[in-house]
């Protein structure tokens, strides 16, 4: 079975600065990949996937991730962030030709002014 | 285009009551899926629904919780009876292939 690893549970970050959300996945098959992002009292929206190609996957609100085989990550990156993003980010992880997503524990992005 | 509609958005119940929360998921959508959210626990996929059919329950936590899609624009969640550890927010969730659409959750307060 795959399993889903985010490895900070909260992450504080100054506004403008870059930031990093990591997350490593076992499997042992192929796999799609996944980032959400849940806002307070609402549900998970899709960010960006990662089904095949380019290992570089851009999503929406200028977020970024790649896709790394070797060390079985997909870390999620911005150049620069706003106060806007302050909400808690999960990566997910389904085998492929599945449909059941497993979610890791989430972790929630701080942007100080 | 409505999204995934969930009712209703806040319960407070007393335990041993019987609760059912509503979900209609997004026109077109053959996948149906109801996660429970805790702080404990993170997200956690109950059960999930292809094309009206359940497919995989393996993580309903145990026999108090039902589900059942009756058709494809309505699916519900029930526990009987409830618990205080029943307290979370549950999610609904539709999908055409992979890519997950959320309503907006209802939280559920055992007392």
């Amino acid at each position: 079975a795959q399993s889903v690893t985010q490895l900070d549970s909260q992450v504080p970050v100054f506004e403008e600065a870059p930031v990093e959300l990591r997350c490593n996945y076992s499997s042992s098959v192929s796999v799609y990949l996944f980032w959400y992002v849940q806002y307070p009292n609402q549900g998970l929206q899709l960010l960006l996937k990662y089904l095949s190609g380019s290992t570089l996957v851009k999503g929406i609100n200028g977020f970024e991730a790649e896709f790394n085989k070797s060390q079985t990550s997909f870390h999620l990156r911005k150049p620069s962030v706003h106060i806007s993003d302050t909400a808690e980010y999960f990566c997910a992880v389904v085998v492929a030709g599945s449909y059941q997503l497993t979610f890791g524990k989430g972790t929630k992005l701080s942007v100080i002014p | 285009d409505a999204g995934v509609i969930q009712s209703p958005r806040h319960e407070v119940t007393e335990m041993g009551q019987e609760v059912t929360l509503r979900c209609k998921p997004i026109s077109g959508h053959d996948y149906l899926f109801w996660y429970r959210q805790t702080m404990m626990r993170g997200l956690e996929l109950l059960i999930y629904f292809n094309n009206n059919v359940p497919i995989d329950d393996s993580g309903m936590p145990e026999d108090r919780f039902s589900a059942k899609m009756p058709n494809a624009s309505f699916s519900t969640l029930k526990i009987q009876p409830s618990e205080p550890r029943d307290s979370a927010v549950y999610f609904c969730a539709s999908s055409l292939r992979w890519e997950l659409f959320f309503g907006e959750g209802s939280r559920l307060t055992v007392l």
